[in-house]
């Protein structure tokens, strides 16, 4: 089964508020975090990218935090827009794993309330 | 535009058929994978293609074939369709064979009738 998970299925935020989705991962071998961003009817979006030897990483509105003692993952997004309501997803990826791929969490979906 | 092109965008096809998804990566990217995307399982990993080679296979069915061609272009075949294969196919790219962000396409949306 997958080793990534979300708290929070769906989020509710008000326009001009600030957005935190959550993210568990249970594999302490996983040394690289991304968020993505997926709109109806398109691909998965990069958004942010994060390595373990990092606790944040900012990007233009987004924050990705990460902490490792409680293998948690938040993504951060500041004065909520719009067009930010998407489904959001974690992934990690373990370094020198060889062969494993990035492992999906099964997603949050931000809406935004103007 | 991630630059990753999938083709077709929707394909509606019966039980019982054969399918093939056609991909094309970034320029410059070595690395291919596909991606399946349900309603109840999320993104699940499928395979993964390097510079021509198998790289990595995750839950891919023995129905289910994948190639990369020397162009680095990639094909996916699914053959047998059952209904519960209706879903969204995504392909990804990166540069090298992996620990890195991918980008993807816009998918393709298989429906089985």
């Amino acid at each position: 089964g997958e080793s990534v998970g979300l708290h929070l299925p769906t989020l509710s935020v008000q326009e001009g508020d600030n957005s935190i989705i959550n993210c568990a991962y249970s594999n302490s071998a996983s040394d690289y975090f991304i968020w993505y961003k997926q709109e109806s009817g398109k691909g998965p979006q990069f958004i942010i990218d994060i390595r373990s030897n990092m606790d944040k990483r900012q990007g233009q509105r987004v924050t990705v935090l990460l902490n490792k003692t409680v293998k948690h993952l938040s993504l951060q997004i500041a004065a909520t827009q719009p067009g930010d309501s998407a489904v959001y997803f974690c992934a990690e990826n373990i370094k020198n794993s060889g062969n494993t791929p990035l492992v999906f969490g099964k997603g949050t979906r931000l809406s935004v309330i103007a | 535009d991630s630059g990753v092109t999938q083709t077709p965008k929707h394909l509606i096809t019966a039980t019982g058929q054969r399918v093939t998804l056609r991909c094309s990566p970034r320029s410059g990217d070595l690395s291919v994978y596909w991606y399946q995307q349900s309603l109840d399982q999320g993104l699940q990993f499928l395979i993964q293609y390097y510079n021509g080679e198998e790289r990595a296979k995750g839950n891919i069915l023995e129905r289910f074939s994948a190639q990369q061609f020397p162009d680095l272009h990639s094909e996916l075949n699914l053959s047998s369709l059952e209904l519960g294969d209706s879903a969204l196919y995504f392909c990804a790219s990166s540069v090298e064979a992996g620990n890195e962000k991918l980008f993807f396409g816009s998918g393709t949306q298989l429906s089985v009738l």
